[in-house]
């Protein structure tokens, strides 16, 4: 059973840098069938998908968010992370990291979400 | 850029069938996946390809896709179904994906 973990502040202040890691186990970031996602939910709304990166390193980002993401894979941790810079109080949502399937892009298998508030 | 309509709430006598629809232009040309997410926790993949189940999923649970929606069925709607349902499909041609609006569903 494929299980993800998210781990990260759960605390930023406005114009700095969200970072966050999806720690994943019983099952292979380097596998070749999946992507492997951030997608976000602020407070009372609904999803809104982040990105993904292949464990080669190639990404695929949101374009709304396109210029302050940056998500990054460690296959020796089994780990990917995600970087958001220059968050305002509009970056304050639960967190998520997901499998994504490479054929349709269906999201699997997803942790359980971290909240992350952005304020001074 | 491609956007995923889904009426915001419907409701549901226990025992009834529920139908959320996701409208999108020619959306029956795409593979369409359904989510389900309760209060306080991550959403939970119910339906992909349009009309699979992943393991673990009731039967209930049923979902079709043609022209421009695509439909999640619950049937014999259970207390337990009480939650939100969101759609998500990928969108080809802006190489991204998409999540539908949410729907909310109250059993009556």
């Amino acid at each position: 059973q494929v299980q993800l973990q998210e781990s990260g502040p759960g605390l930023v202040k406005p114009s700095e840098t969200l970072s966050l890691t999806c720690t994943v186990s019983g099952g292979s970031v380097s596998s070749g069938s999946y992507y492997w996602s951030w997608i976000r939910q602020p407070p009372g709304k609904g999803l809104e998908w982040i990105g993904y990166i292949y464990y080669s390193g190639s990404t695929n980002y949101n374009p709304s968010l396109k210029s302050r993401v940056t998500i990054s894979v460690d296959t020796s941790k089994n780990q990917f992370s995600l970087k958001l810079s220059s968050v305002t109080a509009a970056d304050t949502a639960v967190y998520y990291c997901a499998r994504e399937g490479r054929g349709e892009h269906e999201h699997d298998y997803w942790g359980q979400g971290t909240l992350v508030t952005v304020s001074s | 850029s491609y956007v995923l309509t889904q009426p915001p709430s419907v409701s549901v006598a226990p025992g009834k069938t529920a139908r959320i629809t996701c409208g999108g232009n020619n959306i029956g040309s795409k593979s369409v996946h359904w989510y389900q997410q309760k209060p306080g926790q991550a959403p939970v993949l119910v339906i992909y390809y349009d009309s699979d189940r992943p393991s673990g999923i009731p039967e209930r649970f049923s979902g079709s896709n043609s022209g421009n929606t695509a439909t999640l069925t619950i049937s014999r709607v259970e207390a337990g179904d009480e939650a939100d349902y969101y759609c998500q499909v990928w969108d080809s041609s802006s190489d991204h994906q998409v999540f539908g609006t949410g729907t909310k569903v109250t059993v009556l």
